[in-house]
């Protein structure tokens, strides 16, 4: 059972313009969430995290959105770069008490920013 | 430089060939993991550890164990693999619970 879900595999999007990658939950238990990128031959690398009681979280050109209601997030990418070519996964923690150290991840959406 | 290390890179092994992946942290983190990362499945948690001692079984335990006898190493054990275990593995590390990991570069592992 899949409990959080990328459903976009890819997306491509031009040097300048806005790159937004969505993620999906199940599990409303689910109270702080993170977004990893990831370049081949390397471990993923912390992006940046948002905790439930919260919105939106900025951070320079990253911007993540938190839709409770929907168990929807996004994580918006203004103006994205070259640079930005990786794969993206969402993660979430909690759900059982006793979890707060375990990562649920999506499968990745690997996203292209093209000159 | 704060780095979370693991060894082998790459590693080929045959069925039923016991095998230890290690993995060290230099940032003195309380929170240790295991993840496999499989095409169309992401990374799903293996195991995880909150502290020297104290570990627990994340989504796919299943043929795996883990030791944490001292707080910066964490190895990833495979007593008899099979080749369902080929995948690429990464280590992870983390001070805090709502901090995100410090992950490892990972080792691909191919079991034939």
């Amino acid at each position: 059972d899949q409990q959080v879900k990328q459903n976009s595999p890819s997306l491509s999007v031009q040097e300048g313009r806005i790159s937004i990658l969505n993620c999906d939950y199940t599990n409303s238990m689910f109270d702080y969430f993170l977004w990893y990128k990831k370049y081949p031959a390397e471990g993923p690398t912390f992006l940046i995290s948002i905790s439930s009681i919260k919105d939106k979280n900025e951070d320079g050109r990253f911007t993540v959105f938190l839709n409770k209601s929907a168990k929807h997030l996004s994580l918006h990418i203004v103006p994205s770069q070259p640079g930005d070519s990786a794969v993206y996964f969402c993660a979430a923690k909690g759900g059982k008490t006793g979890t707060a150290s375990k990562l649920t991840f999506g499968t990745g959406t690997r996203l292209q920013v093209t000159l | 430089e704060a780095q979370v290390t693991q060894n082998p890179r790459y590693l080929i092994t045959v069925t039923g060939k016991k095998l230890t992946v290690t993995c060290s942290q230099n940032m003195n983190h309380e929170y240790m993991s295991w993840y496999r990362q499989d095409p169309g499945l992401g990374l799903r948690q293996i195991y995880y550890s909150m502290n020297v001692e104290v570990t627990d079984k994340g989504d796919v335990p299943e043929g795996y164990k883990v030791s944490r006898k001292e707080k910066r190493n964490f190895p990833l054990i495979l007593e008899s693999p099979s080749p369902n275990q080929t995948s690429l593995y990464f280590c992870a590390s983390s001070w805090r619970a709502n901090y995100g990991y410090t992950f490892g570069s990972g080792t691909r592992l191919t079991v034939v």
